[in-house]
């Protein structure tokens, strides 16, 4: 089956303490993508890898990382989170050329 | 700048009624358009996408959306809809010009559906 896989679906954390998002799809698609969407914003773009080794940031990149070490794989890193990055988060992966977008069912973050 | 509008942020109708979730669009070149739905505590689902061709497409769970380029507007719409359609509702349009066909996504429409 096709699909995007994001882990760990529901966490809780506390400011400072290190955490990854991992996102693995298994479509063979070049581009990824994470979004954050919280109420009243939509969905907002954090960032994004066209392939392998190359990441782009998209509107709201302040306080991640991420990197594309294997097409499969986008993992998504916050190195100190703050209470600020309290959000609902998604991957999402398509092919280059066709349109639609794939999405994972979500990380539900908490930073107290 | 490129935008995407969806004016309402919920839409209330009752179940059997015909439904129309309203979306415009700014962009410098030609767009594709797209809709997604978000169903609650669920990851969002492509519905259907405007490249080429007919005016009217049509998607899944008898969704249809209408690309009009004089009103640069693409409405989605669905003749008889169902208590199972309420969910969260995103418009999306990515401009030809951009080289990393990124999307440019409106803010949700809220649908609800009542019995």
């Amino acid at each position: 089956e096709a699909q995007v896989t994001q882990n760990p679906r529901y966490l809780i954390t506390v400011t400072g303490k290190k955490l990854t998002v991992t996102c693995s799809q298994n479509m063979n698609h070049e581009y990824m993508s994470w979004y954050r969407q919280d109420p009243g914003l939509g969905l907002r773009q954090i960032y994004y890898s066209m392939n392998v080794e190359v990441t782009d940031k998209g509107d709201v990149p302040e306080g991640y990382k991420v990197s594309r070490k294997e097409k499969r794989n986008f993992p998504l890193i916050l190195e100190s989170p703050s209470p600020n990055q309290t959000s609902l988060y998604f991957c999402a992966s398509r092919g280059v050329w066709t349109g639609e977008l794939f999405f994972g069912e979500g990380s539900r973050l908490t930073v107290l | 700048a490129q935008s995407v509008a969806q004016p309402e942020d919920q839409v209330n109708v009752a179940e059997g009624n015909p439904l129309t979730v309203k979306c415009t669009y700014s962009v410098s070149g030609n767009p594709y358009l797209f809709w997604y739905v978000q169903y609650p505590n669920r990851g969002l689902q492509f519905l259907l996408k405007y490249i080429t061709g007919d005016n009217l497409v049509k998607g899944s769970y008898g969704f249809e959306a209408e690309f009009n380029k004089s009103q640069t507007s693409f409405h989605l719409k669905k003749p008889s809809a169902l208590v199972s359609d309420s969910a969260l509702y995103f418009c999306a349009v990515r401009d030809t010009r951009d080289s990393n066909y990124q999307l440019i996504w409106g803010a949700g429409t809220k649908l609800i559906i009542k019995p």
